[in-house]
């Protein structure tokens, strides 16, 4: 029973590097969302995805990309890494909107951009 | 815009004290309220709430939604150190979209 699987746990980037946090569930949740949480303060929406094929911005948007081409996957990128997205990510899937139900979260993964 | 917010902050109290956690919130098309427990880790789901008045409980925790006041509360009874944590409170609106409060930090003494 996997649910949420995040790689990479952690990871260390120099300002101006891209890279890409990995988000897998298999729960067929049509529904999933990118976070991040920073000291002292709760989770904010990066990005969400109702479905394979459509994604929208959340509250933080700048500097991250997102992408959904299959119902499993919904991989965050930085296209280049700033000081500012030092923060823990957190990914989130649930079921479609007719459904009552929680959301999933991922283990996270700790980003520190030098 | 929607909005959560939760009080207190923080809170630090001893072990075997009864704890009230706040949650208030301003969410167009407001659909569910859930209770999270953080610890180092990602949040673990607590209680989901969509209709006002009607508890929710689970062990010493438990929960109540009203919707005209647009609030929620969690209590903690006879509490534990393992009780410790930052317990997060999210509005979920009709698209499924979660706005996370700010948290409450507890911290259970022995």
């Amino acid at each position: 029973n996997a649910g949420v699987t995040q790689t990479p746990k952690f990871q260390v980037l120099k300002t101006g590097q891209s890279m890409t946090l990995q988000c897998a569930q298999d729960m067929n949740h049509e529904y999933m969302s990118w976070y991040r949480q920073d000291p002292g303060m709760g989770l904010r929406l990066i990005h969400y995805s109702v479905g394979a094929g459509i994604t929208d911005q959340g509250e933080v948007p700048n500097g991250y990309n997102v992408s959904r081409s299959t119902t499993e996957d919904f991989p965050l990128r930085l296209l280049s890494a700033a000081p500012s997205q030092t923060s823990v990510y957190f990914c989130a899937s649930s079921y479609r909107k007719s459904r009552d139900t929680e959301a999933f979260f991922g283990q996270g993964t700790r980003l520190t951009v030098v | 815009e929607d909005k959560v917010v939760q009080s207190p902050l923080s809170l630090v109290v001893h072990e075997g004290d009864t704890v009230t956690l706040n949650c208030s919130y301003e969410v167009t098309n407001f659909r569910s309220l859930l209770w999270y427990k953080q610890e180092k880790k990602a949040p673990t789901f607590l209680f989901m709430l969509t209709s006002s008045g009607i508890e929710k409980k689970s062990g010493r925790l438990s929960s109540i939604l009203d919707k005209k006041e647009l609030f929620s509360i969690l209590n903690i009874t006879a509490t534990q150190t393992g009780d410790s944590a930052v317990y997060l409170c999210a509005a979920v609106n009709a698209g499924n979209m979660l706005t996370f409060g700010g948290g409450t930090r507890l911290m259970v003494k022995p």
